[in-house]
């Protein structure tokens, strides 16, 4: 089967670094996406890696390990507009099928 | 551009009733999908498409059914609704044949509702 876990909750202040850890099962893998969420909106898309290490966007990173199955998403500067829900995905096989994880709620408190 | 559009944003159903979404996308991407949002949960995969006149079954297919007639269009039926089915509904499309196939745009989302 194909599994993906992530922490339900992460709460950090304003300005700090924060990690949101995924670990995922698949039968086939292409790569893990980073998707993003605020309340009764849509998912917009972060970030990507097909390959062992790390992907800079601003003040978003993504962390690959491909023989751990594992992931991170590092947010820094954070800032009260990234409380949000934060989901990890992975291309599995085939290449067209994404399996979400059940994402991480972020608060950011002042 | 318009993105992803859906229709409707919102619907409350009657069990064994039919309906059928519609999902619009104006970026001529190969790819589209159909996902439901359950609360507190991650979106699970119900069917999706790699190209014009194609479908395929995602993780949750049972009582959905999905046609691709044009390439920018993709829409969801539901034959007999049933309770279990009240989610939200999202559409997304990816690769327009140059770019990047693994970046997912969605559409706004249908609340629907079962009763």
């Amino acid at each position: 089967g194909q599994s993906l876990e992530q922490p339900s909750e992460v709460t950090a202040v304003e300005g700090a670094i924060v990690q949101i850890n995924c670990t995922y099962q698949t039968s086939g893998f292409y790569g893990l996406s980073w998707y993003q969420q605020h309340d009764g909106g849509a998912p917009t898309f972060l970030s990507y890696n097909a390959l062992d290490g790390l992907e800079e966007t601003g003040r978003f990173s993504s962390f690959l390990s491909r023989s751990d199955s594992y992931g991170y998403l590092l947010l820094q500067e954070l800032q009260m507009k990234d409380s949000a829900s934060y989901f990890c995905a992975v291309r599995g096989t085939g290449g067209f099928k994404t399996i979400f994880g059940a994402g991480t709620r972020l608060f950011v408190k002042a | 551009n318009a993105g992803v559009t859906q229709t409707p944003k919102f619907r409350v159903l009657k069990t064994g009733q039919s309906m059928t979404l519609l999902c619009a996308q104006d970026m001529n991407h190969e790819y589209m999908y159909w996902y439901r949002q359950d609360p507190g949960m991650g979106l699970r995969l119900i069917h999706y498409s790699v190209g014009e006149g194609t479908t395929a079954k995602g993780e949750v297919p049972d009582g959905y059914n999905v046609s691709r007639l044009k390439k920018q269009n993709f829409l969801l039926g539901l034959e007999s609704a049933a309770p279990s089915q009240t989610s939200v509904y999202f559409c997304a499309s990816s690769y327009d044949g140059l770019g990047r196939t693994y970046e997912q745009y969605f559409g706004p989302g249908t609340r629907l509702t079962v009763t």
